[in-house]
């Protein structure tokens, strides 16, 4: 059955200081992956998309930046958090296509100082 | 810029009532509408993904309805037990295969005992 692992669960940080979130899927190839973000009194956001190893596709600007090194692991990443950077964040993986549900990590409390 | 929009935004109901929510989301470039259960400290899981006009989907006591001309899709509950009480979250698919979603804000629904 697949899986999917994200940490850490909570992350507290300083104002400039560097991000790294990972996600790693088991199970399954070839995944969509998705990093949303929640930030307070708002719903989920769509922050990148990619469909394959390298493909990344942003869908807001912002401070943060998202990488796929194989096929499985997707990270989330910044090299200096704003204050704007805390919320809940959640990495997703789904199928190919456009009928396929996505399925959630745990999520990570992110929250700067 | 698309949208979805949920209501009630909250619920409370007593055991073994009957309840409904509402999904509102853009009728163009329209390619599936996903609904999410997310209860406390757990991760969002996939209740149905609906895309043909008219479709109906059950799965227990839950059941999801899609008018896709319109742009609105709700869900009922049948008789509703605490273990109902979550978030019940809708996504509008707008990127095809590549699933990306917009996330209405959600209904959260309390159920007495």
């Amino acid at each position: 059955s697949q899986t999917i692992h994200q940490w850490p669960a909570t992350l507290v940080q300083p104002v400039g200081s560097p991000l790294s979130l990972e996600c790693t899927v088991e199970g399954t190839s070839n995944p969509n992956l998705y990093w949303y973000r929640q930030a307070a009194g708002r719903g989920l956001q769509l922050l990148f998309y990619s469909v394959g190893i390298g493909q990344i596709s942003s869908e807001v600007p912002q401070n943060l930046s998202a990488s796929r090194p194989q096929d499985r692991q997707f990270i989330l990443s910044s090299k200096k958090l704003l204050l704007s950077d805390s919320g809940f964040y959640l990495c997703a993986w789904g199928g190919q296509g456009q009928h396929q549900p996505q399925h959630f990590g745990d999520g990570t409390r992110l929250s700067i100082l | 810029i698309l949208n979805v929009e949920q209501s009630p935004q909250s619920l409370h109901v007593q055991e073994g009532d009957s309840t409904n929510f509402t999904c509102s989301f853009p009728s163009s470039n329209f390619y599936a509408l996903h609904w999410y259960r997310w209860e406390t400290a757990k991760s969002p899981e996939a209740l149905f993904v609906m895309t043909l006009n008219g479709d109906e989907k059950k799965k227990g006591r839950i059941s999801a309805t899609l008018n896709t001309k319109e742009g609105y899709s709700y869900l009922y509950i049948k008789g509703s037990q605490p273990e109902d009480s979550a978030t019940y979250l809708c996504a509008s698919n707008y990127g095809g295969s590549q699933g990306n979603l917009i996330f209405g804000k959600g209904t959260k629904l309390s159920v007495k005992p």
